[in-house]
């Protein structure tokens, strides 16, 4: 079946450091693929999207190309703020029909000050 | 404006008894979601409406009924409460039809059985 698997977390960084979350997926067909960011406390809200191999999906600073040769989706962002520590979660949507994601288990990001 | 609104955000509850969780969104979307959250953070989908028909249920115990009274309105009730059902439920919505769209998600309620 469909799957996504994340970076291992939690991840600490310190403030204005580079980013990388590392997503990579299995499915069939071709999904469309997800960031969403879980701030404490609070729902899951969606960061960026991207639809075809090659779409680049951006937000707030944040970055993701879908590649499809290497079946990835990696989190990028150039200057971290402390106001990005949050739960990030990397999703796919493989169904039109159904239109189910399928997350990964979610990376833990802490920026110190 | 809440767009996709749980009640409660809390519930704690003995084994054994019966809960409902309700959900509302005003959005106008024709398609809600249940989710779970365990608590490693993993989070997987229970079941799927579109317009008060279901079309996705992920092998869960038949313990857990969802009800559509209308598209707006995504309940979940749970018997019998075990243990292992806690965790956070949060429900989710989106427009059906076409490409894939964003799903929104609500606060959620975090359920806690003693």
């Amino acid at each position: 079946g469909d799957s996504v698997t994340q970076m291992e977390g939690p991840v600490t960084l310190s403030e204005e450091a580079f980013l990388t979350i590392n997503c990579t997926y299995t499915a069939t067909g071709y999904p469309s693929l997800f960031w969403y960011v879980q701030y404490p406390g609070e729902g899951l809200q969606l960061l960026l999207k991207a639809t075809k191999a090659d779409d680049k999906g951006s937000n707030k600073g944040f970055e993701a190309t879908y590649r499809k040769e290497t079946t990835s989706f990696h989190l990028e962002k150039g200057s971290v703020q402390v106001s990005d520590s949050a739960v990030y979660f990397c999703a796919l949507s493989a169904d039109q029909g159904a239109q189910k994601l399928v997350f990964g288990q979610g990376t833990r990001l802490t920026i110190n000050p | 404006d809440t767009a996709v609104s749980q009640t409660p955000k809390y519930l704690v509850t003995q084994m054994g008894n019966d809960k409902s969780i309700k959900c509302e969104q005003n959005l106008g979307h024709d398609t809600m979601y249940w989710y779970k959250q365990d608590s490693k953070k993993f989070l997987k989908i229970m079941f799927s409406y579109n317009n008060k028909e279901l079309i996705i249920n992920e092998t869960v115990p038949n313990r857990f009924s969802p009800k559509s009274p209308d598209k707006a309105h995504l309940n979940l009730h749970i018997n019998s409460l075990e243990l292992g059902d806690s965790a956070v439920y949060f429900c989710a919505s989106s427009q059906a039809g076409g490409a894939i769209n964003e799903q929104f998600f609500g606060p959620g309620t975090r359920l806690t059985v003693l």
